[in-house]
């Protein structure tokens, strides 16, 4: 089946370390997101890329990382400047940014909890 | 600059009868709407959007909603509730459906009573 595998489901982060959530697609889309998600609230957006090897911080970018090395993957690493990384991440494709009847696809998310 | 606003944060019905999800939003273009639905723990799934063709969307599972934009309003309904419409309902706002330019509403928690 066609869609967005992301991994972990769940992920565990000590104090002070970096960790990469895993994004991947086989929908042979050019556009590829991250968003956050916090309890109760709407999604903000972290990173996207339209296309390989480029990428654009989004809304609240600070404390993480992305690459864009291919076009099926779009990893996201959470470091240790970001001071508040617990909730929820969400990974989403679209076959290129914008466009009417341009559907955009999640994945099921990731849960980052620092302990 | 644009925003969107769910009225309620929580909405409880009964089975079987109808729903009412709001939401307001502002734009200062003629923006594209959407309503996603997220279930506990998984990623959103789109329910409906409006890109300024017919002013009634019909979506999936029987929910619709309708754009009035002298009310700036894209409220979401759906006639009779089930049990599986448990979720939370998120409206959403874009200049032009692009993913870096989408503008999510609060959300709303809806709650079906057998």
């Amino acid at each position: 089946d066609g869609g967005i595998t992301q991994s972990p489901k769940y992920l565990f982060r000590k104090e002070g370390q970096n960790v990469t959530l895993s994004c991947e697609q086989n929908l042979n889309h050019d556009a590829m997101y991250w968003y956050r998600q916090d309890p109760g609230q709407g999604l903000r957006l972290i990173y996207y890329s339209q296309i390989v090897n480029d990428f654009q911080k989004g809304d609240i970018a600070e404390g993480y990382s992305v690459s864009r090395e291919k076009k099926e993957s779009f990893p996201l690493t959470v470091t240790s400047a970001q001071k508040n990384p617990t909730a929820f991440y969400l990974c989403a494709s679209q076959r290129f940014v914008g466009g009417t009847g341009n559907t955009i696809y999640f994945g099921e998310g990731s849960w980052l909890t620092v302990v | 600059a644009q925003s969107v606003t769910q009225l309620d944060s929580h909405v409880s019905v009964s089975e079987g009868t109808p729903v009412l999800l709001r939401c307001n939003y502002s734009s200062s273009y003629s923006p594209s709407l959407f309503w996603y639905v997220q279930h506990p723990n998984k990623g959103l799934q789109l329910l409906l959007k409006y890109t300024s063709a017919a002013t009634l969307v019909k979506g999936i599972n029987g929910f619709e909603a309708e754009f009035k934009k002298s009310e700036t309003s894209f409220h979401l309904t759906k006639p009779s509730a089930h049990m599986s419409d448990a979720a939370e309902y998120f409206c959403v706002v874009s200049e032009d459906n692009a993913g870096n330019m989408l503008t999510f509403g609060g959300g709303t928690r809806l709650m079906v009573k057998p």
